[in-house]
């Protein structure tokens, strides 16, 4: 069975600053995709950014990357530039196209971001 | 735009009503969705896996009895929690994507259930 843990439960960062969320997970597996959602104050669950597996490169999209360290089993999603709305709910996930793209979440880290 | 849509997204009623949840795709035919838990400052648990055609999948310590699935085309899974108490209450949230495996997950807005 797959964990994945987010050892951060609350987080707060100044607007404009740059923030680091951390998550590890524990899998056998080698082929597999991981993902960060965010969950703001309405509880719609977005999708932030996505990791392949197999995929050396870090993603990244617009303002926020992640650190994939396969190896280590790492997968740590950074904030650049944090805007007010940022302030949210983030949640690490790990899917396994064998499982029937089942998601299995972290515990969240809620961001909150300072004017 | 979204691309699951889920209903109602608040339903407030009285114990041992029973309350049905839609969670529909709607550009993508999905033969399996999932649907979550959410407690208050939580992750979401998952609850069970729904099949087309087929049984839903429940996690352990879900009851099959109390929370009914059924998908019964490629577009649609309900959730229907029977005979609901004040226990019940919390926020439900299904998901389902695209077929192929790199896809990603996306996620109705969810259904904020208050039993009373």
């Amino acid at each position: 069975a797959q964990t994945v843990t987010q050892s951060q439960p609350e987080m707060s960062v100044q607007e404009a600053e740059t923030v680091t969320l951390s998550c590890t997970y524990d899998t056998s597996e080698n082929n597999y995709y991981l993902f960060w959602y965010k969950q703001p104050p309405s509880r719609q669950m977005i999708l932030v950014i996505r990791q392949e597996a197999y995929k050396q490169q870090n993603a990244t999209e617009n303002r926020f990357s992640v650190n994939f360290q396969k190896a280590a089993k790492s997968f740590s999603l950074k904030i650049s530039d944090s805007q007010l709305g940022d302030t949210a709910m983030y949640f690490c996930a790990f899917m396994k196209p064998s499982a029937g793209n089942m998601l299995t979440f972290g515990g969240g880290t809620r961001l909150m971001v300072k004017p | 735009g979204a691309v699951v849509s889920q209903h109602p997204s608040w339903v407030i009623c009285k114990s041992g009503t029973s309350v049905k949840i839609e969670c529909r795709s709607l550009d993508f035919q999905a033969t399996t969705m999932f649907w979550y838990r959410q407690f208050p400052k939580q992750s979401l648990m998952l609850m069970a896996t729904s099949n087309e055609g087929s049984k839903a999948t429940y996690e352990q310590g879900v009851e099959k009895d109390k929370f009914l699935i059924n998908h019964a085309s490629l577009t649609l899974s309900t959730l229907t929690v029977t005979s609901a108490h004040p226990e019940d209450s919390s926020f439900y949230i299904c998901s389902a994507g695209r077929p192929g495996n790199n896809q990603p997950q996306h996620f109705g807005d969810g259904t904020r259930l208050s039993i009373l």
